[in-house]
């Protein structure tokens, strides 16, 4: 248990369905990040939200989209997605000092496995 | 942007030292040293940061030499439950930007019993 939860654990959509991923941390971090795992490939950082300000977007397609209503929780929506997005969606979350990006230790959650059909 | 390279994988037995040696010859002045751990299907776990010399925690050890473009992660007396996937990231403890959080392939540990 990290403190990190994410809900559902599993997920499976066409991809005509809309859906939201949920992430919520119980630690008082600032920092907030939603990072993608397929299959045989390296993390993938999406997005950052720092005091729930997104300072970072890694050129994710739009059918991806935030949201971090508070320092607590964050969102990731889905809508026509494609087969090729099917993955593990990690939510992180750290405790940030500077108001930007650090490297203090981020604490992962368990992930949400999504199928896109 | 310090690049990492780590072993695609690695083979040990319990009982034994393992050590993880990850190249960074570009790290910057500012840049730590990060080591995560990652079991299948969960999310990657933090092991131990540091900057230079050598570091311990009660899971591991990170030695560092004095030119910094590698470093060593030494995990002592492993178990069956150490088989997981080890990144090593590289980056700035703050200030920096989101390139530095990238995690690469990282090394496949597995012990055998």
């Amino acid at each position: 248990e990290t403190g990190v939860t994410q809900t559902p654990r599993h997920l499976v959509m066409g991809m005509t369905n809309k859906k939201s991923l949920k992430c919520e941390q119980h630690l008082g971090h600032n920092a907030m990040y939603w990072y993608k795992q397929s299959a045989k490939k390296p993390l993938e950082l999406m997005f950052v939200y720092n005091f729930k300000e997104q300072t970072e977007n890694n050129s994710v397609p739009s059918r991806f989209s935030p949201e971090c209503p508070n320092s607590s929780h964050l969102f990731l929506h889905l809508h026509t997605l494609q087969p090729e997005d099917s993955a593990l969606y990690l939510c992180a979350s750290s405790q940030d000092s500077s108001g930007v990006i650090s490297y203090n230790e981020q604490f992962f959650g368990p992930g949400t496995r999504l199928t896109v059909l | 942007l310090a690049k990492t390279t780590q072993p695609i994988s690695m083979d040990s037995y319990e009982g034994q030292e393992v050590n993880i040696t990850c190249s960074h010859n570009n790290i910057a002045t500012n840049d730590y040293i990060t080591w995560y751990q990652q079991f299948p299907s969960q999310g990657p776990r933090f092991i131990i940061q540091g900057y230079k010399t050598k570091v311990t925690n009660e899971v591991a050890s990170l030695f560092i030499p004095a030119d910094r473009k590698s470093s060593t992660l030494s995990l002592p007396r492993v178990s069956l439950s150490d088989t997981a996937v080890y990144y090593c990231l590289v980056g700035e403890h703050s200030g920096g930007g989101a390139d530095g959080l990238t995690f690469g392939k990282g090394t496949h540990l597995i012990i055998q019993p």
